[in-house]
């Protein structure tokens, strides 16, 4: 069965201060791939997502993300980390039985 | 809005009672799925439905639980003799269909029991 990890529960980044949110995931084939963001109290809003091309693919908000084959890893990443980023974000994938399995998150906390 | 609208946002219930949670998928969406999320925890699938159909409900649980998506109106996931346990956030996306499309998700349903 198919599996996603996140192994950052929790990740503090300063202000302008770069990003990177780690996702692993378990798949035999090449996966369709997701990040969410999840404000508190709301739903899910879809950052960006991969299905096959260029393994960089650019989000909403200034996201990007990179598909590691031989790592089985999409992370997210930006450059510059604002206050309004601070979120809870969740790495999903789509192995084709049109449901998504979603990792635990990772609570971002942006400090001044 | 054109997006997921679910109601109500919150549901409070007895223990023994029934929850019953709406869901109106995005426009022109006939896809819709729900999914549950308890505290520290990400969101686990329940069950997957397109218009009068279960297409996969291997995340429900097998008792007390059931959903429906009719030909009008919303799909409706009802919780039948409620239990402390069944507390949580419960959150229905929609899309039009195909692995390579995306969900949108609602704001979702906050269930507490009493």
């Amino acid at each position: 069965a198919q599996s996603v990890t996140q192994p950052d529960i929790h990740i503090t980044v300063s202000e302008g201060a770069s990003l990177e949110l780690r996702c692993n995931y378990s798949y035999g084939a090449t996966p369709y791939l997701f990040w969410y963001v999840q404000s508190p109290g709301q739903g899910l809003q879809l950052l960006l997502k991969y299905f096959s091309g260029d393994t960089l693919v650019q989000g909403i908000k200034g996201f990007e993300a990179e598909f590691k084959r031989s790592q089985s890893s999409f992370n997210l990443r930006k450059p510059s980390v604002h206050w309004s980023d601070a979120a809870e974000y969740f790495c999903a994938v789509n192995s084709g039985y049109s449901t998504l399995t979603f990792g635990k998150g990772t609570m971002l906390l942006v400090s001044p | 809005n054109a997006g997921v609208m679910q109601n109500p946002r919150h549901l409070v219930r007895r223990r023994g009672q029934e929850a019953r949670l709406r869901c109106s998928p995005m426009k022109g969406h006939s896809h819709v799925y729900w999914y549950r999320q308890l505290p520290e925890e990400g969101l686990k699938f329940m069950v997957y439905l397109q218009k009068e159909n279960i297409i996969d409900e291997s995340g429900m649980p097998k008792e007390r639980f059931s959903a429906e998506f009719p030909k009008e109106g919303p799909s409706i996931l009802r919780i039948q003799q409620v239990v402390r346990g069944d507390s949580a956030a419960y959150f229905c996306a929609s899309s039009s269909g195909g692995d390579d499309q995306p969900q949108h998700f609602g704001d979702g349903t906050r269930l507490s029991i009493l």
